[in-house]
């Protein structure tokens, strides 16, 4: 089975901080994507990728930035955490034949 | 640009019950469609994953059916249990197969012992 490794559960960051989310998979999946689920909000698209140092802005990239130096790893950045951001943060990877999810990252923002 | 809508929101069923969870998505050119539960505070659970060639998938008590023509895909779920109870979220591939999932809002199944 397809694992998606998410680096923490649970995080709680101050206002300002650099805040950086894991993302990792195990089946070398060139497809990635970073959520964030809010209540009545449903998932909203962040960032994906679709290779190693490829990007595309989701629905909502503004205040995040994404990293993906390897196949395996893509990487969430909070540039300078702001209390909007606190939400679960959720990973994906996968390609045409399905997607698979981490466990979710819930970030608090104080 | 792909929309997809989960009807109702929120349903509440008692123990035994045969139900169905709807999903319409506006662009019939989807690739793929696949059908997720989520846990109160947990990650996304796969369920069924639909092809666009294809019209069912089955897993256990659970049907997802698929009908691009409509715009409409069901999930049912026979002889529903508490450990049922859930999110249930419908995701489609944006159209001309980008690989972007495009979810709906969810439903949430509460099944009553």
């Amino acid at each position: 089975d397809v694992k998606v490794t998410q680096s923490s559960r649970y995080l709680v960051k101050r206002t300002g901080e650099k805040v950086f989310l894991e993302c990792v998979q195990d089946m070398d999946h060139e497809n990635m994507f970073w959520y964030r689920q809010d209540p009545g909000l449903g998932l909203r698209l962040i960032y994906f990728s679709y290779d190693v140092k490829m990007k595309e802005k989701g629905d909502i990239p503004e205040g995040y930035s994404v990293s993906r130096e390897k196949k395996e790893r893509f990487s969430l950045i909070l540039e300078s955490a702001s209390t909007n951001q606190t939400s679960m943060y959720l990973c994906a990877s996968g390609h045409s034949l399905g997607y698979t999810f981490g466990s979710g990252t819930r970030l608090t923002v104080v | 640009k792909q929309e997809v809508t989960q009807i109702p929101a929120a349903l509440s069923v008692p123990e035994g019950e045969n139900l169905v969870l709807n999903c319409s998505f506006t662009d019939s050119a989807i690739y793929n469609l696949q059908w997720f539960r989520q846990d109160p505070g947990k990650g996304l659970t796969s369920l069924l994953l639909i092809q666009s060639s294809q019209r069912e998938q089955t897993s256990g008590r659970l049907n997802a059916s698929l009908d691009k023509s409509s715009g409409r895909s069901t999930l049912y779920i026979a002889a529903s249990q508490p450990g049922d109870s859930a999110t249930y979220l419908c995701a489609s591939y944006g159209s001309g197969n980008t690989g972007k999932l495009i979810f709906g809002q969810g439903t949430t199944l509460q099944v009553k012992p």
